[in-house]
């Protein structure tokens, strides 16, 4: 079964609005976090945003926040007022804690969304 | 401040050659990872080394080998290259010691076999 769940394979939008990029996981672990990457053309893997397990409220980091619901194991991207400069991959990624036997301390990525700003 | 670098940036290979692709990262983190991109399947992890002296197989290992010769290096070795191993390799860093620290990423090496 896969880890990270990205069911959209490229989503538009138009600029200065928001967008959710879905993410879904599946872990057994109690540890766990939650990150999500940026991947313009240019190739190179830019950090957006984090969240933990035991996080009780969901991060927030500029334009970019993360909506966690812990029970049904989602970790939405939300960007508001959308810039050109957004239209990117966007990966969501997860890393297990030390309670995953052989799996620990992995870093295991979704396939990603291909992210269109629409001027 | 380099943070993580991979070498080399580009690399053409015959089929059945060998190949080592350097990683080294000078931030002191314990855990180290190697991907690989392809289109449409996203990262998929080769190898990782949580901590120094420990390597373990990721979802795609097979075909690759690696080393963690220290903290500050790890290396991605191709015995025998073959065209399916054409893709994207980026190698990353973590603090590992804990789960909610970001990986660093290098910038990749772009791998073509013929």
């Amino acid at each position: 079964a896969q880890k990270i769940t990205q069911t959209q394979p490229g989503m538009f939008v138009q600029e200065k609005e928001a967008v959710t990029l879905d993410c879904t996981y599946d872990t057994s672990d109690p540890s766990y976090g939650l990150f999500w990457y940026k991947q313009p053309s240019s190739g190179e893997m830019i950090f957006l945003i984090y969240q933990g397990s035991y996080d009780q409220q969901n991060a927030t980091e500029g334009r970019y926040s993360l909506n966690f619901q812990k029970a049904r194991k989602s970790a939405n991207l939300v960007i508001s007022a959308s810039q050109l400069g957004d239209s990117a991959m966007y990966f969501c990624a997860m890393r297990e804690g030390p309670y995953s036997g052989a799996g620990s301390y992995q870093l295991t990525f979704g396939k990603g969304t291909k992210l269109s700003v629409i001027p | 401040n380099a943070g993580v670098t991979q070498t080399p940036k580009f690399q053409v290979l015959k089929t059945g050659q060998s190949m080592t692709l350097q990683c080294a990262q000078d931030m002191n983190h314990n855990s180290m990872y190697w991907y690989r991109q392809d289109p449409g399947m996203g990262l998929r992890l080769i190898y990782y080394s949580a901590s120094e002296g420990t390597t373990d197989k990721g979802e795609v290992p097979n075909g690759y080998n690696v080393s963690r010769l220290n903290k500050r290096e790890f290396s991605l070795r191709l015995e025998s290259a073959a065209p399916s191993q054409t893709s994207v390799y980026f190698c990353a860093s973590s603090d590992g010691t804990y789960h909610n620290t970001e990986a660093f990423f290098g910038q990749g090496t772009r791998l073509t076999v013929v």
